[in-house]
């Protein structure tokens, strides 16, 4: 356990469901992302919150809702997604930028 | 947008080599990281260099960072099968909130 839990660890998921992916750290960082990372691809970023403020929002489609109630606790929620949007979804925390806490991961197949 | 670019993209050599990965970047930097991720799973953070250091050391690692160059490197000295991986440098965005990853050099020692 690296301190930031994600789940669930794989999930299946068709084009028109609804499903959400959750983090949680307990390392008391202040900040926590969500990276994308597809095969043959750098790690994409995709939105930082920062004391629970999102403070970037890398240009992704809005079939992509990230939600953070708490410094601890993050949330991406998807629906209607692509099969190109098959990844694994990582998230992070940080106390700044140094050195980021990874998850484990979602690995994510949309059907 | 990318900022650290790694070299080379793969890497192969016996146990007990030396492994040695280079990472170019575009912008100036405050500090640069860097990262090791095992198949399929988040990254682990390995070493943090600052701008105003030359050299760091940790354990077998040993990385470099040539600022006038914009360019670093991490040496693995006496490598394990352990090691294999994919190993990641990374700079803050230019916004300056999130780290920004390279697309990885992918070590693979053989025994």
């Amino acid at each position: 356990e690296t301190g930031v839990t994600q789940t669930p660890r794989h999930l299946v998921m068709g084009m028109t469901n609804k499903k959400s992916l959750k983090c949680e750290q307990h390392l008391g960082h202040n900040a926590m992302y969500w990276y994308k990372q597809s095969a043959k691809k750098p790690l994409e970023l995709m939105f930082v919150y920062n004391f629970k403020e999102q403070t970037e929002n890398n240009s992704v489609p809005s079939r992509f809702s990230p939600e953070c109630p708490n410094s601890s606790h993050l949330f991406l929620h998807l629906h209607t997604l692509q099969p190109e949007d098959s990844a694994l979804y990582l998230c992070a925390s940080s106390q700044e930028l140094y050195g980021y806490t990874f998850g484990s991961g979602t690995r994510l197949t949309v059907v | 947008s990318q900022q650290g670019e790694e070299d080379p993209q793969a890497l192969s050599i016996q146990e007990g080599e030396n492994a040695t990965m280079n990472c170019s970047y575009k912008t100036s930097i405050n500090n640069l990281q860097w990262y090791r991720q095992n198949s399929g799973r988040g990254l682990v953070h390995l070493i943090l260099i600052r701008s105003n250091e030359r050299e760091k050391h940790s354990g077998r690692l040993r990385v470099t960072l040539d600022t006038s160059k914009k360019s670093s490197s991490l040496l693995i000295t006496a490598s394990r099968a352990a090691d294999t991986a994919s190993y990641f440098c990374a700079t803050a965005s230019q916004a300056g909130t999130a780290l920004i990853f390279g697309k990885g050099t992918t070590l693979s020692v053989s025994s």
